[in-house]
């Protein structure tokens, strides 16, 4: 029962494009929502997160959307640069533990 | 500020021997969690302590797996005994509360032969 989905494994995106990360939820109880990057070899580090009483956050390069009646979040980040090839998972939250996909692992070419 | 520890990084044992791993959070972190991943898949929850009493263990395989967190600090994950599909990096993560972002260690890469 996956119910936070990345339907994208993988995105390759030119150096100083925009890339553009997507999430689906199927809990309508999810109210805070997060983005992990993960390295070869590390565990995850948070990027940013976003509570459900809004439908933005941005943070420098990168910007969360949180679009609640489709149930659909995304993360967009401009520019996109070659150090932020990295494997992407978004989380989503009840307030008791927290729900990953699967993530999207994003190539940024120089 | 230091990081989440884990310990080992990687091991390697054959199906039926026993194994533990090791995580220290990051000071005053209340909340604990211990993560599976499987190759191709997003982190999955074993174990969610808060302080040293379990929040959530539902998704904890407790016929083989076994946590503890002692005196609310450090904590260790046991698998006894281990299976092939046990094979996965567990990850240990730490947060000042359920609400919050958590922090991972760099994980333990098990490979179960």
């Amino acid at each position: 029962d996956q119910q936070v989905k990345q339907n994208s494994p993988s995105l390759s995106v030119q150096e100083g494009r925009i890339s553009i990360l997507n999430c689906d939820y199927t809990n309508s109880m999810f109210d805070y929502f997060l983005w992990y990057k993960k390295y070869p070899a590390e565990g995850p580090t948070f990027l940013i997160s976003i509570s459900s009483i809004k439908d933005k956050n941005e943070d420098g390069r990168f910007t969360v959307f949180l679009n609640k009646s489709a149930k659909h979040l995304s993360l967009h980040i401009v520019p996109s640069q070659p150090g932020d090839s990295a494997v992407y998972f978004c989380a989503a939250s009840t307030g008791n533990q927290f729900y990953f996909g699967t993530g999207t692992s994003l190539t940024v070419i120089p | 500020e230091a990081g989440v520890a884990q310990s080992p990084r990687y091991k390697i044992i054959e199906k039926r021997q026993s194994v533990a791993f090791w995580c220290n959070p990051i000071s005053g972190h209340a909340t604990l969690y211990w993560y599976q991943q499987i190759l191709g898949q997003g982190p999955k929850l074993l174990i969610q302590f808060q302080n040293n009493g379990v929040v959530d263990d539902s998704q904890l395989p407790k016929d083989r797996f076994s946590a503890e967190r002692l005196k609310g600090v450090d904590s260790t994950l046991k698998i006894q005994p281990a299976k092939l599909e046990d094979s996965a990096v567990y990850l240990c993560a730490s947060s000042l509360g359920s609400r919050t972002e958590a922090f991972f260690g760099q994980g333990t890469r098990l490979t179960v032969v």
